[in-house]
């Protein structure tokens, strides 16, 4: 299996801030890596795919890079509605396996 | 539109059989490059893949739990199935189901929707 590492698994930031998270994959996956944000009680929502592809409908200060086992989400200027728990997922070989996500939490 | 809906029971006994059911609409899983799978989170921890299925019937499980889950389809009825036996305590999680799809390009557009997630405990 391929195992996604995700750092860090929290961090606290301000309004207006950038933000940086990253996934390490154990093996090269090209960019088959999406991202993923999650609220309490809620479901995931997809932000980027093909490692660095927005979703429609994502504001822009959300990008994704990275291609191979290195990849980063960033925000660039954090919003309110931003303070969520993000998640990688790869989906280049069975199974598909997720990062242990990264909550990002109001400083 | 694509929305997609789990249902099935909230509550299981450690040993029994769950059986959660997947609803969709806006897509068929009849049309090529088409998949839906399952994704599970226990409360507090990270989001866990278990099982895909493709629109030609094509099926991956985690191989953890492979012995345990099964999935099918009802094209017909626009479900996907879930079963996962012998219940444990520690498979109290919610348990979602999403959409993928392949492009003609070969983009993998994986899990782009998901449904809201059903929680499920086992206790006895």
């Amino acid at each position: 299996d391929i195992q996604m590492t995700q750092s860090p698994s929290s961090l606290s930031a301000s309004v207006g801030d950038r933000v940086t998270i990253t996934c390490r994959a154990s093996q090269g996956i090209g960019n088959d890596l999406s991202w993923y944000q999650q609220k309490p009680g809620k479901a995931p929502k997809r932000l980027i795919y093909a490692a660095s592809s927005l979703q429609s409908g994502v504001p822009s200060r959300f990008s994704g890079s990275g291609s191979g086992t290195e990849f980063t989400l960033t925000i660039s200027s954090l919003q309110p509605e931003d303070f969520a728990t993000y998640y990688c997922l790869q989906h280049n070989s069975d199974p598909w396996t997720f990062g242990q996500g990264t909550k990002v939490e109001i400083k | 539109q694509i929305t997609l809906k789990e249902s099935g029971l909230t509550l299981v006994e450690p040993t029994q059989t769950l059986t959660l059911t997947c609803t969709f609409s806006g897509f068929s899983l009849s049309t090529t490059r088409v998949s839906v799978g399952w994704i599970r989170q226990p409360p507090g921890k990270a989001l866990e893949w278990l099982a895909l299925i493709y629109w030609d019937d094509d099926k991956r499980y985690i191989p953890s739990l492979k012995s345990r889950l099964t999935i099918t389809k009802d094209t017909s009825k626009n479900q996907v199935v879930l079963t996962l036996t012998n219940m444990d305590p520690v498979d109290t999680a919610t348990y979602f189901c999403a959409h993928s799809l392949i492009t003609s390009g070969g983009t993998l557009h994986a899990f782009d929707v998901w449904g809201q997630g059903t929680m499920v405990i086992v206790s006895s």
